[in-house]
C-alpha cells in the first residue's frame, strides 16, 4: 500500500525567510508526486507535480520542490516566504503503474508566514 | 472561467434524511471523484468515475452513492446519513482519465456537511 507522510502539522516561517514543508512517501515503483494547496474556505489548488526527469521541480507562486529517490522525500520549498503564503499544503503520491484512482493524500501542514 | 462547481456550500441535516450534494465540471473532463477532508486524515477518496455509466469505490466508500449520467455531472448521494459522516467534501476532475495518473486535478470549493 503506498503512503504519504507530512510530519509537521504546523509550520510557522517569517515573511522573507525561506519555508520548507516536508512530505515522505512509501509506494511500489516509481511515484507521481504532488503538492496542492489550500487557502481557506478554498477548494486545493495544484501547485506542481514530479513525473520524472530533473530533480528540481518549479511550480506556481514561486514554489518549488526537489524529489529525492533515495530518501523517498518531496519537500516543497520557497527561498522567501510571502504572508499570502499561509495556507494548507498537501503532497499527494501515485504509483507510476497505479490506476486513475490510487491518488494517496498526506495529512497536510498548515504554513503560517507571520509578518 | 473553468471551475467545478458544489453546490451547496454548507449543509446541516439530521440523520437519516437522504441528501445529494451536486458536483459540475465546464471543462469537458474525462475523470471525476469525490474526496472528503478530516482533520488529520488529509484527503480520502470515496468515489471515482472514468467515464459516463462508469464508476467505482474508492478508500472510504460506505454510506454513499453516486451516478454519471451525463460527463458534467457527479453527484455525490447519501441516502441515509450518520453523524460519522459530518465533513468537508470536495468534488474534483480531471482531463483525461486515461492520463489521470499523471493529470492534476481541479477541485470544486467544498460542501461543509453537518449530520446532527
Amino acid at each position: 500500500a503506498q503512503s504519504v507522510a507530512q510530519p509537521e502539522d504546523q509550520v510557522n516561517v517569517a515573511e522573507g525567510n525561506p519555508l520548507t514543508v516536508k512530505c515522505t512517501y512509501s509506494v511500489s515503483g516509481n511515484p507521481y508526486l504532488f503538492w496542492y494547496v489550500q487557502y481557506p474556505n478554498r477548494g486545493l489548488q495544484f501547485l506542481l507535480k514530479y513525473i520524472t526527469g530533473d530533480n528540481l521541480v518549479k511550480g506556481s507562486y514561486g514554489f518549488e520542490a526537489e524529489f529525492n529517490k533515495s530518501q523517498t522525500s518531496f519537500h516543497l520549498k520557497k527561498p522567501s516566504a510571502l504572508v499570502s503564503d499561509s495556507a494548507l499544503y498537501f503532497c499527494a503520491v501515485r504509483a507510476l503503474s497505479g490506476s486513475a484512482r490510487q491518488l494517496t493524500f498526506g495529512s497536510g501542514t498548515q504554513l503560517t508566514v507571520l509578518p | 472561467e473553468a471551475q467545478v462547481t458544489q453546490n451547496p456550500r454548507y449543509l446541516i441535516t439530521v440523520t437519516g434524511k437522504k441528501l445529494t450534494v451536486t458536483c459540475s465540471q465546464n471543462m469537458n473532463h474525462e475523470y471525476m471523484s469525490w474526496y472528503r477532508q478530516d482533520p488529520g486524515l488529509g484527503l480520502r477518496q470515496i468515489y471515482y468515475s472514468m467515464n459516463v455509466e462508469v464508476t467505482d469505490k474508492g478508500d472510504v466508500p460506505e454510506g454513499y452513492k453516486v451516478s454519471r449520467k451525463e460527463k458534467r455531472n457527479f453527484p455525490l448521494i447519501l441516502e441515509s446519513p450518520s453523524p460519522n459522516q459530518t465533513s468537508l467534501y470536495f468534488c474534483a476532475s480531471s482531463r483525461k482519465a486515461s492520463s489521470a495518473a499523471n493529470e492534476k486535478l481541479f477541485f470544486g470549493s467544498g460542501t461543509q456537511l453537518s449530520v446532527l
